[in-house]
């Protein structure tokens, strides 16, 4: 049962260009929503987050976009850079057992070319 | 202020031995999380350690074990290893919340 889904398994983006990255997930409970990005050999490293009782963060370049009503957010990259090149992971966060964790998506690999 | 940091970086075991991951905590942090991340998918929770208590557990089996110590160190422990036991292994570091975590690069594990 996967709750937090990232349809897309790669994406290519000019440089300079937008890119957009999207998630969706089925469980309602769902009260926080962190974007990771992750390099080859590296650990994820936080990227930007998004209360649930929010729909729009931004931070620099990057945008997070929540649409509760259909269970969607998105990530907006501005202007994509080819240092954006990795992979990024949706994940949100529910309280279970008097505990918050997080599930991640499968993951969109970003490629921005030069 | 340093990071996570996990030991080691690459190991490989055989079918039915057990291995030992360790994780030093960022500093300040008093809540570390453990995740799997098998080949082409998302990291899948394991378990959580507050105040070196288990304080969360995903879908794994009890030969999944872990430690939290008093400095908030951290170890995996999985006994019986099995070949779909190779992953990645990421140790998280963060405040107790929902805050997000720090993580380490990871411990590969190979099964043979």
């Amino acid at each position: 049962d996967q709750q937090v889904k990232q349809n897309s398994p790669s994406l290519s983006v000019q440089e300079g260009r937008i890119s957009i990255l999207n998630c969706d997930y089925t469980n309602s409970m769902f009260d926080y929503f962190l974007w990771y990005k992750k390099y080859p050999a590296e650990g994820p490293t936080f990227l930007i987050s998004i209360s649930s009782i929010k729909d729009k963060n931004e931070d620099g370049r990057f945008t997070v976009f929540l649409n509760k009503s259909a269970k969607h957010l998105s990530l907006h990259i501005v202007p994509s850079q080819p240092g954006d090149s990795a992979v990024y992971f949706c994940a949100a966060s529910v309280l279970s057992g008097g505990t918050y964790k997080y599930i991640f998506g499968t993951g969109t690999r970003l490629k921005v070319l030069a | 202020e340093t990071g996570v940091t996990q030991s080691p970086t690459h190991l490989i075991k055989t079918r039915g031995q057990q291995v030992t991951l360790r994780c030093s905590s960022q500093s300040g942090h008093n809540t570390v999380s453990w995740y799997q991340q098998a080949l082409g998918q998302g990291p899948q929770f394991i378990f959580q350690y507050y105040r070196e208590e288990e304080n969360g557990r995903g879908n794994f089996p009890p030969r999944f074990s872990g430690l939290q110590f008093p400095n908030y160190s951290s170890e995996l422990n999985v006994n019986a290893l099995e070949l779909d036991d190779s992953a990645l292994y990421l140790c998280a570091s963060s405040f107790r919340g929902p805050y997000g975590y720090t993580f380490g690069s990871g411990t590969r594990l190979t099964v043979v």
